[in-house]
């Protein structure tokens, strides 16, 4: 069976410091690993791992995949309230996309 | 590009009633859609993919006679929670899979039913 696994399920961070979020899976058929921030709503999307080794930045978010050890990071560095989300990461199997969400972790920014 | 929409957004209903959840792709065609379903503080649950003008694959647990799904064209599909109960209340989200994008899927902004 698909897993993947997150962790901490929950953190509390004050503005400003850097915050990583870990993500580990066991999936058969492995393609990808997606990053998502949900709020209120659906998730939306942070990025797209398929390569070990390769960051990937955006503002202050980055995230690398190690595909021989099986796990992902998220880091998000100067943290602000707005970055209060759950974060959510997922393994892409099979054919057309098929997604195994994680069980996402909690980050609450505090002033 | 790749938007998803769903509708109604938000729905109430009695128990015992059937609920009609729309799933739409506005601009591109999609072959696979997919649905979830997201109780308080947990993750997204996979319920079930649907192709075009085929049956849908759901997940082990989930009762393909209460959810049924059906997805008619490359831009709709539709889950219809049949007989709903209170228990059933969660938020309900759709994905579709757009072979010419990203290699991913794209969400739909959710549902939230509630039922008394």
């Amino acid at each position: 069976e698909d897993k993947v696994v997150q962790s901490p399920l929950s953190l509390v961070v004050h503005e400003g410091d850097t915050v990583t979020l870990n993500c580990s899976y066991e999936v058969t058929n492995f393609r990808s690993l997606l990053w998502y921030k949900q709020e209120k709503k659906a998730p939306t999307f942070l990025f797209m791992l398929t390569s070990s080794g390769i960051e990937k930045k955006s503002g202050r978010l980055s995230s690398i995949l190690d595909k021989k050890e099986l796990f992902s990071i998220l880091n998000i560095t100067a943290t602000q309230t707005g970055d209060s989300a759950v974060y959510l990461c997922a393994a892409n199997t099979g054919t057309a996309s098929k997604l195994t969400f994680g069980t996402g972790t909690r980050l609450q920014v505090t002033l | 590009g790749a938007v998803v929409s769903q509708h109604p957004s938000w729905v109430i209903c009695k128990s015992g009633t059937s609920v009609k959840i729309e799933c739409r792709s506005l601009d591109f065609q999609a072959t696979t859609m997919f649905w979830y379903r997201q109780f308080p503080k947990q993750s997204l649950m996979l319920m079930a993919t649907s192709n075009e003008g085929s049956k849908a694959t759901y997940e082990q647990g989930v009762e393909k006679d209460k959810f049924l799904i059906n997805h008619a064209s490359l831009t709709l599909s539709t889950l219809t929670v049949t007989s709903a109960h209170p228990e059933d209340s969660s938020f309900y989200i759709c994905s579709a899979y757009w072979r010419g994008g990203a290699d991913t899927q794209y969400f739909g902004p959710g549902t939230r039913l509630t039922v008394l």
